[in-house]
């Protein structure tokens, strides 16, 4: 599975839209990209993922590059239980998912 | 519904011995994997099972072994415990290959 290159953290005011940006310049064709968040002490969450196309779920949306190479999970009204370690994945065929550092996101009144 | 259950919530051994965890899946979800994530880290892949089966295996080595079950639910067996294999211990359920849910974790502490 192609490797995901994330900024280690990120702050976003509440209320306001959280941009979480993911680097995977290496993603093949029939990968797709995954966004989990894990809040302290718990198991991750899935949130949302796609192939090519964007995709919003009422979680959030997803903005895939016309090439792929990136991508950016959009949480438009971040709250203070926003705040988690989030993980960009890019998975193919294979069963297992590849977490990488992730991005530690702060939400602050 | 019910999501995945792990049990026990924490645990702490001596090294050298041996620790048995226990996931019961989703209901409706017939394949468990299996994830280690250690202190400030992103989990890692161990093993997943799919009916009864071993189907895929990270870079773990064979200390770590595991079982399911006709009922879909699995545990997780270690051997021969080094302080390195203190960490939370994952369980993740699935029905296809799309969707994962997570169980809460079992936090082993080895000392």
């Amino acid at each position: 599975d192609a490797k995901t290159t994330q900024p280690p953290s990120m702050d976003c005011a509440e209320g306001r839209a959280a941009n979480l940006p993911c680097n995977h310049s290496t993603i093949s064709g029939n990968e797709y990209v995954y966004w989990y968040r894990q809040i302290h002490s718990q198991g991750p969450q899935y949130i949302i993922h796609g192939l090519k196309n964007n995709e919003t779920n009422e979680m959030a949306s997803l903005i895939i590059t016309e090439d792929r190479k990136s991508s950016t999970l959009i949480l438009p009204h971040a709250t203070l239980r926003d705040t988690a370690v989030y993980y960009c994945i890019v998975r193919g065929a294979g069963n297992m998912l590849t977490f990488g550092g992730g991005t530690r996101l702060m939400v602050k009144p | 519904d019910a999501g995945v259950t792990q049990s026990p919530t924490h645990l702490i051994k001596t090294r050298g011995q041996q620790v048995t965890l226990r996931c019961s899946p989703k209901s409706g979800h017939d394949t468990v994997s299996w994830y280690q994530q250690a202190l400030g880290q992103g989990p890692q892949f161990i093993f997943q099972y799919y009916e009864e089966e071993e189907r895929q295996r990270g870079n773990f080595p064979d200390r770590f072994s595991g079982h399911q079950f006709p009922n879909y639910s699995s545990e997780l067996n270690v051997n021969a415990l080094l302080l390195g294999d203190s960490a939370l211990y994952l369980c993740a359920s699935s029905l296809d290959i799309y969707g994962y849910t997570f169980g809460s974790g079992t936090r082993l502490t080895v000392v």
